[in-house]
């Protein structure tokens, strides 16, 4: 039973392309995000939605845009990908309380070439 | 705005040796959260403080927050190879925020 679940796993894909990522928790969670880790494994935060409402919008290129169709599931689109944008992708949910751990996904390890 | 540096970047040490990571904040904070990633995973919750000068242990692990509340440390006893990975602190500045702050975090390897 996994509680929080991120497709693909892995993306390879070129410069200038669209991609999604997909995420789903089933914690019955209404908080989830979306963290962005770069080779020096520095850990960012990049958005968050609580109960499908966005609430923390980070100063990320207007090329990503998340979409939280249920407060199960949080999409991430990127368009026009760029070399910059290779990274692991970790989504991550967490109660409603601000004093709750986060559960991360698996991540999405995401390739620009 | 927030940031959020641990020391060290990298640590190695032999097993049976001590290890601490430091943690500091450019604000105060409400709360500290320690978690752990093992290479190739995904970060662990480890374990969460929020009083000042608060300290908690985990079997061979240990935890403090500052009494201004802008600091924190883990220290762990008696290193073993299944303590390797990258240990982040991540801190909530404002109370009812669901914005954490990871720190820089430390990558630890213990050499049997």
């Amino acid at each position: 039973d996994t509680a929080v679940s991120q497709t693909p796993k892995y993306l390879v894909t070129q410069m200038g392309n669209d991609k999604s990522i997909k995420c789903e928790q089933n914690l019955g969670h209404d908080t989830m995000y979306w963290y962005k880790q770069d080779s020096k494994k520095f850990l960012k935060i990049m958005f968050s939605y609580n109960n499908k409402e966005l609430i923390i919008n980070e100063t990320v290129p207007n090329r990503f845009s998340p979409k939280s169709p249920d407060k199960a599931h949080l999409n991430l689109h990127i368009n026009s990908l760029e070399l910059g944008d290779s990274a692991v992708y970790f989504c991550a949910s967490s109660p409603v309380s601000h004093s709750s751990p986060l559960h991360f996904g698996n991540g999405t390890r995401l390739t620009v070439t | 705005g927030q940031q959020v540096m641990q020391i060290p970047q990298y640590q190695h040490v032999q097993e049976g040796e001590d290890f601490t990571t430091y943690c500091n904040s450019s604000t105060t904070l409400s709360n500290i959260q320690w978690y752990k990633q093992r290479p190739g995973g995904h970060p662990v919750f480890l374990i969460q403080l929020v009083k000042s000068g608060e300290v908690k242990k985990q079997k061979r692990l240990t935890f403090q927050f500052g009494e201004a509340k802008k600091n924190s440390s883990l220290h762990i006893t008696a290193t073993q190879t299944t303590d390797v990975g990258t240990y982040f602190c991540a801190g909530s500045a404002t109370s009812g925020t669901y914005k954490y702050i990871f720190g820089t975090g430390t990558r630890l390897k213990v050499l049997a």
